[in-house]
């Protein structure tokens, strides 16, 4: 079965830190997703990647940016975190070349809290 | 563009009642419709998806769901629950034809509270 690890299920940072939010797939799949979800407001797509070092911006990518240097490995990067950017912080990922057709595998999450 | 309405943020049933969770979106071309169920400290797991075909879709754990293109509706529905269907429930849409983009819209999510 697929597995989505995020590898940290809560993070406590100061405003103004840099953080990094890891996400590693083991099913050789394509696509790379990282989602918030807050209270409310459902989940939102901050950044997507298709490929190795390859990025697109998703709905809410301000304050944001990701890397993605291996297949199996979607990193999340916060330039300076500030106290709005606490949230839960999803991973997923799914095949290529089906596309929303296949369903996206999730890993449990990562609760920010910026102080 | 496209956008998911979830009409209730809790719903509280009591065990093996009908349980329906509501959803509607809004879309200016065809959809795909998808309902996923995130558990208590998990992620998310998808539920069932409509694509084409039957309007009534058949999920995992006895859930179903009927596409309404009219009322441009996707009910969630399960005819008796159980304490283990406790957890929250997002409805998510997204363009026909969009392949390989996986930029799924997500509603509000509702939570199931199902009570003994």
């Amino acid at each position: 079965d697929v597995k989505v690890t995020q590898s940290s299920r809560y993070l406590v940072k100061r405003t103004g830190e840099k953080v990094f939010l890891e996400c590693v797939q083991d099913m050789d799949h394509e696509n790379m997703f990282w989602y918030r979800q807050d209270p409310g407001l459902g989940l939102r797509l901050i950044y997507f990647s298709y490929d190795v070092k390859m990025k697109e911006k998703g709905d809410i990518p301000e304050g944001y940016s990701v890397s993605r240097e291996k297949k199996e490995r979607f990193s999340l990067i916060l330039e300076s975190a500030s106290t709005n950017q606490t949230s839960m912080y999803l991973c997923a990922s799914s095949l290529a070349g089906t596309g929303v057709n296949e369903k996206l595998f999730f890993g449990s999450g990562t609760q920010l809290s910026v102080l | 563009a496209q956008s998911v309405t979830q009409l209730d943020s809790q719903v509280p049933v009591f065990e093996e009642a009908p349980v329906e969770l509501r959803c509607n979106y809004s879309s200016s071309v065809s959809v795909y419709l998808f309902w996923y169920v995130q558990y208590p400290n998990q992620g998310l797991q998808l539920l069932l998806k409509y694509l084409s075909g039957s309007t009534l879709v058949k999920g995992i754990n006895g859930f179903e769901a009927e596409f309404n293109k009219s009322q441009t509706s996707f009910h969630l529905r399960k005819p008796s629950v159980h304490i283990s269907d406790t957890a929250e429930y997002f409805c998510a849409v997204s363009a026909e034809g969009s392949s390989n983009t996986g930029k799924l819209i997500f509603g509000q999510g509702t939570t199931l509270q199902v009570k003994p």
